[in-house]
Formats: structure tokens, C-alpha cells, sequence
């Protein structure tokens, strides 16, 4: 069955630092990959997408991920941190044929000043 | 563009009590999306309507669950004799999938009514 795994249920950064949230797929076939964001009291936002196009995705916010088949992961990263990147970000998956999206478990960003 | 509304935002029940959610997709949205998270987890689908037909339904949680849209604009989620299991945040999301994959199409969600169960 397809799955997403997202590693550390929470990442702590200082202001500036490198920002990197790990995604890990699980598939047999060629998948699509989503990463979006859920501010408190706020619905979920996209991000980005990656949709086969090019492995090297660049979204909203300052965000990219890279898909590396290889590895079966979507990681997603920034350069700089904002206080405003704090919130939880969550990778989905889906495949064609219209299969529902399926969300991993989320990794809350918190950003120190 | 007024954004996806769901209402209520909260709801408190009794076990066994009947509740009724609804959503307001965007205006020109022909599909609409059902989901549920529990805390600590991430959404888990559990339906969808293209227009007024609901094309996938298999993900609904229980024979509690059902979810209409009878006019191919808002939609209700209702869940009957509610459990303590059914606490959750039910979101809500619309899409017009015009000039991309429908699989890849990019859902606008809702803020959720998130519903507690006594």
C-alpha cells in the first residue's frame, strides 16, 4: 500500500538556519508527492508539487523539494527560516487512477528566535 | 474568491447524538473532498463529490458516516450515533481541476469543525 513516512514528529531551527523536513515514500509505482502546511486554526495549504514534470520542485514561502527516486524520498527544505515558517507540514502521496491522497503524520516547525 | 467554509467550527456532543457538518466549497469548484484528522496525525480521506456525485465513498469510516451534495454547491457530513471515537477535526476541500491532472489537482481546504465527543 502506498505510504508516506515523515521523520521527526517535531524539528527545532534557529532563525536564518537551514530548514529540511524529511519525506519518505513508499511505492511500486510512479508516485505523486505534495507537501503542505497547517497554521493554528487554519485549513492546510499547498506548498508544492511534484508531478513528474521536474525532480527539483520549487513552491510558496521560499520552499523546494527534490525527488530522488533513488531514495524514495521528497525532502523538503529552505535556506532561510522565518519565525512566520513555524507550523506543521505535512508530505501526501497519491497515484494515478485517482487514488485518494494519503498524509503522513506531520513535522511541527518551530523557529527560534 | 471567498475561500472553502465549513460550519460549524466547533461542536460539542453527547454519545449517540447525531451531528451534521457543512461546506462551502469555492464558488466554481466542481470537487469536493472529505476529510478527518485526529490529533497527531495527518488527514485521512474519506470521500469526494464530482458535482453532485459522489464518486468515491468506500473510505467512509463506519455506516454512521454519509455525506451528500445535492445541488453540486455545499455539502453535509453526517455522522449518527456518534462515538467518543469520532472526536476529530473533519476538513473540508474543493477543487477545480481545469488544465491539470485531476490527481494532481490542487485542493483548497477548509479552516475544519473539529468535534468532541462526550
Amino acid at each position: 500500500a502506498q505510504s508516506v513516512t515523515q521523520l521527526g514528529s517535531h524539528v527545532s531551527v534557529s532563525e536564518g538556519a537551514l530548514v529540511l523536513l524529511r519525506c519518505n515514500y513508499s511505492s511500486s509505482v510512479p508516485p505523486y508527492l505534495f507537501w503542505y502546511v497547517q497554521y493554528p486554526n487554519q485549513g492546510l495549504q499547498l506548498l508544492l508539487k511534484y508531478t513528474s514534470a521536474a525532480t527539483l520542485v520549487k513552491g510558496i514561502n521560499g520552499f523546494e523539494a527534490e525527488f530522488k527516486k533513488s531514495e524514495t524520498s521528497f525532502h523538503l527544505t529552505k535556506p532561510s527560516a522565518h519565525m512566520s515558517d513555524a507550523a506543521e507540514y505535512f508530505c501526501a502521496v497519491t497515484f494515478s487512477g485517482n487514488t485518494p491522497r494519503v498524509f503522513g503524520k506531520g513535522t511541527r516547525l518551530s523557529v527560534i528566535a | 474568491d471567498t475561500g472553502v467554509s465549513q460550519d460549524p467550527r466547533h461542536k460539542i456532543t453527547k454519545r449517540g447524538q447525531n451531528v451534521t457538518f457543512r461546506c462551502d466549497p469555492i464558488s466554481e469548484h466542481n470537487r469536493l473532498y472529505w476529510y478527518r484528522q485526529t490529533l497527531g496525525q495527518g488527514p485521512e480521506f474519506l470521500t469526494y463529490f464530482q458535482n453532485e456525485a459522489q464518486l468515491e465513498k468506500s473510505r467512509l469510516l463506519s455506516d454512521r458516516f454519509s455525506a451528500e451534495r445535492p445541488k453540486g454547491s455545499f455539502s453535509t457530513l453526517e455522522i449518527q450515533r456518534t462515538e467518543q471515537g469520532d472526536s476529530a477535526m473533519y476538513l473540508c476541500a474543493s477543487s477545480f481541476p481545469h488544465g491539470q491532472l485531476e490527481v494532481t489537482d490542487t485542493q483548497y481546504f477548509g479552516p475544519g469543525t473539529r468535534l468532541t465527543v462526550l
